[in-house]
């Protein structure tokens, strides 16, 4: 994988926006970012992916900035259901997991 | 999105005994099949990347001998943890590819083994 770096935690307020921001500065130009999260508990759940495009879909927006070199997850209305470690993951055949951010959601 | 199953989702065995996890992938055929451990406020690390009908690839550190991983079919992959210790106990995650793409991983929901 394309080395990723990513906050440790963040915190977010019901009902407001969550960005989490992730840096992949040694991106290749074909190479795709992923996103995924997962719930204390439980195995990894897809969000969103993209190349160079910003992308959106019914969990969330990914924007990629020009020159790829990192990228922003936006939850639009986060609630505490949201609460999580997100992980951003540019495989290169295998996935490999940096520690993410985790992600509260505060009432 | 695509479903991928495990079970058991939780196991308690002895020290010493073998146990057997099973991943389907319930709605694709996974092309390729991942297996992952997680140990307690740890990400997740990969173990081995398995493809139907041939040897599984093992990360460097992971003992071939003692997680043994069979792909028999495009809709199941099995690891087996041979003379479990203690300190195997951990949380076992599997992940399936080839719905759309190689790269997009449908995971899980883990297998949590307990070795006594």
């Amino acid at each position: 994988d394309a080395k990723t770096t990513q906050p440790p935690s963040m915190d977010c307020a019901e009902g407001r926006a969550a960005n989490l921001p992730c840096n992949h500065s040694t991106i290749s130009g074909n190479e795709y970012v992923y996103w995924y999260r997962q719930i204390h508990s439980q195995g990894p759940q897809y969000i969103i992916h993209g190349l160079k495009n910003n992308e959106t879909n019914e969990m969330a927006s990914l924007i990629i900035t020009e020159d790829r070199k990192s990228s922003t997850l936006i939850l639009p209305h986060a609630t505490l259901r949201d609460t999580a470690v997100y992980y951003c993951i540019v495989p290169r055949n295998q996935f490999y997991f940096g520690t993410g951010t985790s992600l509260t959601v505060i009432p | 999105g695509a479903v991928v199953s495990q079970h058991p989702s939780r196991v308690i065995c002895k020290s010493g005994t073998s146990v057997k996890i099973e991943c389907r992938s319930l709605d694709f055929q996974a092309t390729t099949m991942f297996w992952y451990r997680q140990f307690p406020k740890q990400s997740l690390m990969l173990m081995a990347t398995s493809n139907e009908g041939s040897k599984a690839t093992y990360e460097q550190g992971v003992e071939k001998d003692k997680f043994l991983i069979n792909h028999a079919s495009l809709t199941l992959s099995t690891l087996t943890v041979t003379s479990a210790h203690p300190e195997d106990s951990s949380f076992y995650i599997c992940s399936a590819a080839g719905l759309r793409s190689y790269n997009e991983q449908f995971f899980g929901p883990g297998t949590r083994l307990t070795v006594l």
